[in-house]
């Protein structure tokens, strides 16, 4: 079954440095979205995108956050000047037709900002 | 937005019994509610949704049923299997609008004795 692949699967930075999530979604899928859960709590709505460009966010995606599909495979997330408070297991996501259909979610990253 | 409430936090069940978790929602408008299992290290994984226009759906051992005029639905796992431990995650979501994607419960511990 195709499956959302997310790398790293663990990433640690520095307060105040740059990183870049990646995600490669399912590959017949158009909608693609970025979730976040801080260890214990719920999972949390980021950003969906479709047909190149943000379709909706969150307030949790402040001008920090910018989302990219660079080419016809791979979907990333970047967190610029990142803080304490970024530390999270972040989710890709991907479906067929948007929100309404089954959301297919990777393993995850976990970010630790130190 | 949208506040999804999820009880009860921790369930445990014999092994062969049924389980229940409940969640409520407090926007009216929400018209479609996906249920996921995460299991550990994994990512969300959908195990039934319903939409609006419906009360209740089976899949197997695993059904949900939806009161719209109370604002809340629920899974319901019969027979439960070792295999069922597991976070289960409600989410709702207004797919005629709003910005905020799928608003999720903070999550049923699910821990199956054998």
């Amino acid at each position: 079954e195709p499956e959302v692949t997310q790398t790293p699967s663990h990433q640690v930075t520095q307060m105040g440095q740059e990183v870049i999530l990646r995600c490669v979604p399912i590959s017949n899928h158009l909608y693609f979205y970025w979730y976040r859960q801080i260890l214990g709590q719920k999972v949390e709505f980021l950003v969906s995108f479709y047909n190149n460009e943000i379709s909706e966010k969150s307030e949790i995606f402040d001008d920090r956050f910018s989302v990219e599909r660079p080419d016809g495979s791979n979907f990333t997330l970047k967190i610029r000047s990142t803080k304490l408070e970024d530390s999270a297991m972040y989710f890709c996501a991907s479906s067929e037709q948007g929100h309404d259909s089954p959301l297919h979610f990777g393993n995850g990253t976990r970010l630790t900002v130190t | 937005g949208e506040n999804v409430e999820q009880h009860p936090s921790t369930l445990s069940v014999q092994e062969g019994d049924s389980a229940v978790i409940k969640c409520t929602y407090s926007d009216s408008a929400s018209n479609y509610f996906p249920w996921y299992k995460q299991e550990l290290g994994k990512g969300p994984q959908l195990i039934i949704d319903i939409r609006s226009n419906v009360g209740e759906k089976k899949d197997q051992r695993i059904a949900v049923t939806l009161n719209k005029t109370a604002k809340h639905f629920s899974l319901h796992i019969t027979e439960t299997q070792p295999e069922d431990s597991a976070v289960y995650f409600c989410a709702a979501r207004n797919s005629g609008g709003g910005a905020d994607g799928l608003t999720f419960g903070k999550g049923t511990h699910l821990i199956i004795q054998p």
